[in-house]
């Protein structure tokens, strides 16, 4: 398998465009984390879905955040208007909810590098 | 408020030293947890986890303690080596909800 793959690698945009993010997770993977790092808060979750749907959007910062998962193989996450305190970069993660109580590590992209002009 | 701590932003090793970096987490429904490296420009990659139910935990030369009544965690390199020079991430998650809680990472710099 690939791992999980997050398109573009890097997006450099202005302030107040639109930006969409990418991410395939690894085949079989029934949960997918989006997350930002920065340097004061190190790896932050924005949200995270399991079987396609969304479980918890808590951690997305504000209204201008939106994430989907129309299915299996495919999010994105979409910054509408971009403002330069976005920049910063975005990995995705999928993890398999393992059975019984086991869980499994998250295995992560590569990440995409926003910088917000 | 952030549930999983790592206070030490940085950490510099002699070579064939030991590298111990540490972790603290608040929530004490946290069961599971574990240790990711990340070199530049890369994903975080899994490197080693523990259970709860589990105070040791050793792969090599990683090693990962595990104090639940302090809530703290460390994760031991020995010998340590230049090529594990990486920012290392403590993560934590609820078995329940399978939801990964990431520290700010610990920047550790092996020196030769």
């Amino acid at each position: 398998d690939a791992g999980v793959i997050q398109s573009p690698r890097h997006e450099v945009t202005e302030m107040g465009q639109e930006v969409t993010l990418r991410c395939k997770p690894i085949s079989g993977h029934n949960s997918l984390f989006w997350y930002r790092q920065t340097m004061m808060r190190g790896l932050e979750l924005l949200i995270y879905f399991n079987n396609n749907v969304p479980i918890d959007d808590s951690g997305m910062p504000e209204d201008r955040f939106s994430a989907k998962m129309p299915n299996a193989s495919f999010s994105t996450l979409k910054i509408q208007p971009s403002e330069p305190r976005d920049s910063a970069v975005y990995f995705c993660a999928s993890s398999s909810q393992g059975g019984g109580t086991v869980n499994t590590e998250a295995f992560f992209g590569q990440g995409t590098r926003l910088t917000v002009v | 408020d952030q549930q999983v701590k790592q206070n030490s932003p940085s950490l510099s090793v002699q070579e064939g030293r030991i590298s111990i970096l540490n972790c603290d987490y608040t929530n004490s429904m946290f069961d599971y947890f574990l240790w990711y490296k990340k070199y530049p420009a890369e994903g975080p990659t899994f490197l080693i986890s523990i259970s709860s139910i589990k105070d040791k935990n050793e792969d090599g030369r990683f090693t990962v303690f595990l104090n639940k009544s302090a809530k703290h965690l460390s994760l031991h390199i020995v010998p340590s080596q230049p090529g594990d020079s990486a920012v290392y991430f403590c993560a934590a998650s609820n078995q329940n909800f399978n939801k990964f809680y990431f520290g700010s990472g610990t920047k550790l710099n092996v020196k030769p």
